[in-house]
């Protein structure tokens, strides 16, 4: 079975600092591992997926994520955070034959002026 | 040119009722799926279809019916609303996980369902 945890349901930051949002993910198998925003009122878009070729992901927006196997780890983050950031981050994980991805609770990016 | 199209976006109907949302891809998956993300915007995988096929279906009471005429459609009807059925559905489909390809999942834009 998969599962994936995000710790912090909100994360704050000032314009310009570091975005670190953190994910941990479980699954027997090698898994996929994925990262979703979701502005207001819309759905979910892809910001970028672990593939197995590399373990640092680069994705849409300037975010990126490591893969971690020894960490059980795939956290996201972004050098530089812009207004625009400011979204629900959601983790994912899903396996061949699994028929789903599973999703973490999401995190709430803040982004303060 | 939309991935994922569901319709209706906005629903709200009194308690008791019965209501349908319609959702189909043009993306020419195979797997098709709804979700249910509740005001705390937790997402939770309802029923997961294959090729017209049921293939999950994640304890949802039997007043949830999904129904896929063909691989990109995939119904949901709801019998007898209750107050707790108001969320958002989310439909979904993807390519079949079983071909190997790491294949993530494309989102419609949601049906924003209330239950008066």
């Amino acid at each position: 079975a998969q599962s994936v945890t995000q710790l912090g349901s909100h994360v704050s930051v000032s314009e310009g600092a570091l975005v670190l949002l953190r994910c941990n993910y479980s699954s027997s198998v090698p898994p996929y591992l994925f990262w979703y925003v979701q502005y207001p009122n819309q759905g979910l878009q892809l910001l970028l997926k672990y593939t197995s070729a590399a373990t640092l992901v680069k994705g849409i927006n300037g975010f990126e994520a490591e893969f971690k196997k020894s960490e059980t780890s795939f956290h996201l983050t972004k050098p530089s955070a812009h207004m625009s950031d400011a979204a629900e981050y959601f983790c994912a994980v899903s396996t061949t034959g699994g028929f789903k991805t599973i999703f973490g609770a999401g995190t709430r990016l803040f982004v303060k002026a | 040119d939309t991935a994922v199209s569901q319709t209706p976006k906005y629903l709200v109907t009194q308690m008791g009722n019965d209501k349908s949302i319609k959702c189909e891809q043009n993306l020419g998956h195979d797997t098709m799926y709804w979700y249910k993300q509740d005001s705390k915007k937790f997402l939770k995988i309802m029923f997961s279809y294959n090729n017209k096929e049921l293939i999950i279906n994640e304890t949802v009471p039997n007043r949830f019916s999904p129904k896929s005429p063909d691989k990109a459609h995939l119904n949901l009807h709801i019998n007898s609303l209750e107050l707790g059925d108001s969320a958002v559905y989310f439909c979904a489909s993807s390519q079949d996980l079983r071909s190997g390809f790491n294949t993530e999942a494309f989102f419609g834009q949601g049906t924003r369902l209330t239950v008066v």
